[in-house]
């Protein structure tokens, strides 16, 4: 069965630094999306991603981070310069159209900002 | 209050028996979908429901919605002890006023199933 995959499983990195985390979707999907979530808090949306631009993005998604898909098969999520509140686990979802349709997740990237 | 709490927060149970979780939301939806999260790991998905369906099985899974009291629950029949996980629901709003395909997401709640 297709899924979702995401590169690095754990990211460690310094305060300051830049960091790309890198997802691939389930290859016939449209619609792609970024969220994370702080240890032991929910799930939080942060952008969703549909015809090569931004469909929609919540308030934590600021100036600091970008969204990208360079090739036919990845999407890449930049955060510029890492503070200690990014220390979280992100998670890549993907979706076959956008109406609402079933998001399927990745395993997710677990991110350590020292 | 947010959107999307699930209760109990906790849930302990022996093998054998079913587990229910219940969830609530504040906004109209379009849809409501459950998630399963094992400790530290992706998310799972279980099943999507829609606005103007009342039922759904899968498998020992059954979610119903109540869209008038806004509030969804998930049964799990027969539990098992590989259903120790937390399980989440999910909203988006798709097609309403403001509303995207972004998931809001409850606060989870967290089920052991002991042997």
């Amino acid at each position: 069965e297709p899924e979702v995959t995401q590169t690095p499983s754990h990211q460690v990195t310094q305060m300051g630094q830049e960091v790309i985390l890198r997802c691939v979707p389930i290859s016939n999907h449209l619609y792609f999306y970024w969220y994370r979530q702080i240890l032991g808090q929910k799930v939080e949306f942060l952008v969703s991603f549909y015809n090569n631009e931004i469909s929609e993005k919540s308030e934590i998604f600021d100036d600091q981070f970008s969204v990208e898909r360079p090739d036919g098969s990845n999407f890449t999520l930049k955060i510029r310069s890492t503070k200690l509140e990014d220390s979280a686990m992100y998670f890549c979802a993907s979706s076959e159209a956008g109406a609402g349709t079933t998001q399927y997740f990745g395993p997710g990237t677990r991110l350590t900002v020292l | 209050s947010q959107q999307g709490e699930e209760d109990p927060q906790a849930l302990s149970i022996q093998e054998g028996e079913n587990a229910t979780m219940n969830c609530s939301y504040k906004t109209s939806i379009n849809n409501l979908q459950w998630y399963r999260q094992n400790s530290g790991r992706g998310l799972v998905h279980l099943i999507l429901i829609r606005s103007n369906e009342r039922e759904k099985h899968s498998g020992r899974l059954r979610v119903t919605l109540d869209t008038s009291k806004k509030s969804s629950s998930l049964l799990i029949t027969a539990s098992r002890a590989a259903d120790t996980a937390s399980y989440f629901c999910a909203t988006d709003a798709w097609g309403l006023t403001g509303g995207g395909n972004k998931l809001t997401f409850g606060t989870g709640t967290q089920l052991k199933v002991e042997l």
